[in-house]
């Protein structure tokens, strides 16, 4: 799986768009980009994931650039709710899930 | 549908007993990992398993854990000989067939 970088921490202000970025510049063709997160204690949660063309659902959208050497998480209108881990993860789809490397992720806090 | 259901939810263990992690996937799900998160850092994938099959352990360390899916009930975690440094928080989660995951809200073990 083609490794990614985060930034470790970002702010956003409570009802602002929170744009997460992910490196991932030795992606390949079949791999596909993955978002979780993880807030405090609990197990991670699924958000989106995406080949090449954008996403979009009702917790965020996401954006991946033409040549798929990055992408940003967007949630649209952050909430105190949404301060978490946010870990961008790429794999092959369908070939052993789980055995994704996490890594350390971006931290996020919205502020009121 | 339940969640991804793990037990107990916060094991406390002496330094040499054995500690047993209980983790039953969501209904359908036939697949399940193991991931082990020290304080401050990312997840570490530990194993991967089908109903009555061990597909990948690389993450396993070599002694004193095992895994199991049995045909019936849930997946077990099974660490002899606990020392200090397995203190962590162990996360199970599970999918139907090598996709997203669904995590359950872990263990938190503390080996005293």
């Amino acid at each position: 799986d083609a490794k990614t970088t985060q930034p470790p921490s970002m702010d956003c202000a409570e009802g602002r768009a929170a744009n997460l970025p992910c490196n991932h510049s030795t992606i390949s063709g079949n791999e596909y980009v993955y978002w979780y997160r993880q807030i405090h204690s609990q197990g991670p949660q699924y958000i989106i994931h995406g080949l090449k063309n954008n996403e979009t659902n009702e917790m965020a959208s996401l954006i991946i650039t033409e040549d798929r050497k990055s992408s940003t998480l967007i949630l649209p209108h952050a909430t105190l709710r949404d301060t978490a881990v946010y870990y961008c993860i790429v794999r092959v789809a369908n070939t052993n899930a789980g055995k994704s490397t996490f890594g350390d992720g971006t931290t996020l806090t919205v502020k009121p | 549908n339940a969640g991804v259901m793990q037990n107990p939810r916060h094991l406390v263990r002496r330094r040499g007993q054995e500690a047993r992690l209980r983790c039953s996937p969501m209904k359908g799900h036939s697949h399940v990992y193991w991931y082990r998160q020290l304080p401050e850092e990312g997840l570490k994938f530990m194993v991967y398993l089908q109903k009555e099959n061990i597909i990948d352990e690389s993450g396993m360390p070599k002694e004193r854990f095992s895994a199991e899916f049995p045909k019936e009930g849930p997946s077990i975690l099974r660490i002899q000989q606990v020392v200090r440094g397995d203190s962590a928080a162990y996360f199970c989660a599970s999918t139907p067939g090598d996709e997203k995951l669904f995590f359950g809200s872990g263990t938190q073990l503390s080996v005293l």
